[in-house]
């Protein structure tokens, strides 16, 4: 069964510029999460998908973030404008309804 | 408080021996515990669920969960060097929706 995949792997992007993250979670797993993680710290739920009704974004920045998941299946995350603090690793993760959640191989961003 | 606290370590454990890895939650009403396991550079890796108070046992793993004493545990035995990494609890908030609150993670190093 083939995992969750990300793209890009890495990105590298001045302040205010903008950026996209795709993600398709595996075949069949309805919910899908978008998490950053800092270094040095656990990941963060930005943004949580039930098919392509949004569950929860309440850590979301919504003023420079956005995401979306069309049809349900793959998603993307959107930063504009990118600030410095946003430099992290952008996790996404699948879950067949409420169960366990199997993560990406990440998306490592910096803001320079 | 924080929601979700490990110790950040490094704990470090000779090869063969038995590393203990702990973790507390302030959501008391949290039913849902899992065990990470992030490598550097990597992705987290789930490695341990626990729904009900007890152990359980997986090869080398076993989870440990009291939730009166709101505490979830993984003891590695026998440990391997391939074992250092960094491992993150994570639990479930009472809010539902699967909504998972992760620590910090906790560094393990396994020397030979």
């Amino acid at each position: 069964e083939a995992g969750v995949a990300q793209s890009p792997r890495y990105k590298i992007i001045e302040k205010r510029q903008s950026v996209a993250f795709w993600c398709n979670p595996i075949s069949g797993h309805a919910t899908l999460y978008w998490y950053q993680q800092i270094l040095g710290q656990g990941p963060k739920l930005l943004i949580q998908f039930q098919n392509n009704g949004v569950v929860d974004d309440s850590q979301l920045p919504k003023d420079r973030f956005s995401a979306e998941r069309l049809k349900g299946v793959d998603s993307t995350l959107k930063i504009q404008p990118a600030k410095l603090e946003d430099s992290a690793v952008y996790l996404c993760a699948s879950s067949p309804e409420f169960y366990e959640q199997y993560f990406g191989p990440g998306t490592r961003l910096t803001v320079t | 408080q924080k929601e979700v606290e490990q110790n950040s370590g490094p704990l470090s454990v000779p090869e063969g021996a038995i590393a203990s890895l702990n973790c507390t939650y302030s959501d008391r009403g949290s039913q849902s515990f899992f065990w990470y396991r992030q490598y550097s550079g990597k992705s987290p890796e789930l490695i341990m669920s626990i729904y009900s108070n007890g152990d359980k046992e997986d090869g080398r793993f076993t989870a440990q969960l009291n939730k009166a004493s709101q505490y979830v545990s993984l003891l590695i035995r026998d440990s391997q060097p391939s074992d250092s990494a960094t491992y993150l609890c994570a639990v479930e908030g009472s809010g539902g929706y699967n909504k998972l609150i992760f620590g910090a993670g906790t560094r393990l190093a396994v020397h030979p």
